[in-house]
This record gives structure tokens, sequence and C-alpha cells, in this order.
């Protein structure tokens, strides 16, 4: 059972644009909501994450914005470059251990 | 800190042979994890170690597919004997205890012919 469901699978956007990746979740037990970029040839690497007791947190051009009421997490890239043409996977955690649980990865292609 | 470590990089077998991965994980991390990364399944979990225990393999393919990790800074997948749909990119993460995030090695690309 997926419980960790992300969407859309492949995004394409204009240099400039906004970049917007979905997540949704079922365990409610869940309290920890990291993001993931993965380039070619390299393994996913931590980008930004968020706990639950916050509905928004921001570094640079990369926001994560969480309705816990929903059980959503989103993950918005402002000014979109080239250079953010990457893999993104969303992921979930509860304090019961160390395991991510991992949504299916979104191929973002940043057009220029 | 050199990271996670993986050997090989790129590995290319033919169908039938045994193939080892190799995992180098961050010292003083106590928890190792084996993923399988293809187009269509995504990132897979096949199984996890904490303190050099396995704790769960329950996303271990088959029979065929086995891990050890004898020390705190090693550890091996192994697949016995190798089939064309193993053909994957295999990559090793390790995190501290109560960390929550994991650090991923570069992969394995595998291709079996």
């Amino acid at each position: 059972q997926q419980q960790v469901k992300q969407s859309p699978q492949s995004l394409i956007v204009q240099k400039g644009g906004i970049s917007i990746i979905n997540c949704a979740y079922e365990n409610t037990a869940f309290d920890y909501f990291p993001w993931y970029q993965q380039f070619p040839g390299k393994g996913p690497a931590l980008l930004i994450a968020i706990r639950p007791d916050v509905s928004e947190k921001k570094e640079g051009r990369f926001t994560i914005s969480f309705n816990k009421s929903a059980k959503q997490f989103s993950l918005h890239i402002m000014d979109s470059q080239p250079g953010d043409s990457a893999t993104y996977f969303c992921a979930a955690s509860s304090n019961a251990g160390n395991m991510l649980t991992f949504g299916g990865g979104t191929r973002l292609m940043v057009k220029p | 800190d050199a990271g996670v470590i993986q050997s090989p990089r790129h590995e290319v077998t033919e169908m039938g042979q045994e193939v080892t991965l190799r995992c180098k994980p961050i010292s003083g991390h106590d928890y190792l994890f084996w993923y399988r990364q293809t187009m269509m399944r995504g990132l897979e979990l096949l199984i996890y170690f904490n303190n050099n225990v396995p704790i769960d393999d329950s996303g271990m393919p088959e029979d065929r597919f086995s891990a050890k990790m004898p020390n705190a800074s090693f550890s091996t997948l192994k697949i016995q004997p190798s089939e064309p749909r193993d053909s994957a990119v295999y990559f090793c993460a390790s995190s501290e205890q109560g960390a929550r995030g994991y650090t991923f090695g570069s992969g394995t690309r595998l291709t079996v012919v």
C-alpha cells in the first residue's frame, strides 16, 4: 500500500515560472516531511523539510506548504531555473523510527 | 566526510551470474538502507539495518537477493543468479539514530544482459 502519493509524475515549466509538486499521505502518525532532489547519475539529496507544527517553510526559492487537516503537502519552486531540472521525491516518517516512506517522484524539466 | 560510498558505479553482467554491490555508510550512522530505483516502480526499499542487524527485509523481491552487514562500515547486496529484470539503479543510504533525513550514495547502475 502506497502511503505517500505524489503528483504529477512529470512537469514541464518555463524558466522563471513556478513549479508545484503535490503529495498526500495517509498515516496520521507521520510527523516529518522532507523533499529530496535527484540529478541524473546522483543519489537523492535532502532539499528541504517541514514538521506539522508549521504550515509553511521557505528556503530561498523553495517553499513547502503543509495542510495537516487535508493530509497534504506541496513543494513550490519560485522563479524556476533550468538548473532545477531534476527528479523530486516527497517523503514522510513518524517518530517511531528512522523509516522514510517515499512518494513516486516527479521529473521536472525547466525549459530555457 | 566522504559521504556514503558505493561500488561499483556501473556493473554489466550476464544473466545467471552473481552480482555483489557494496556500500560504506557514513561513520557513526546507525541505520543503513538499500533501495532499488526503476522508471516503473520508483524508489523501492529492499532492506534496512540498524546497528548491523537486519530489521526489515520485506522489500527483497525474492530469494535470489540477499544482504549482509558484517560491521558498521560495510554492507553488501548480492543477487544470485541475476536476471534481466534486476536491471536498475541500486542505492545505499545511511542515517543516524534520531536523525530524520537520509544520506544517499551515488548508486550502482546494474545492467543484466
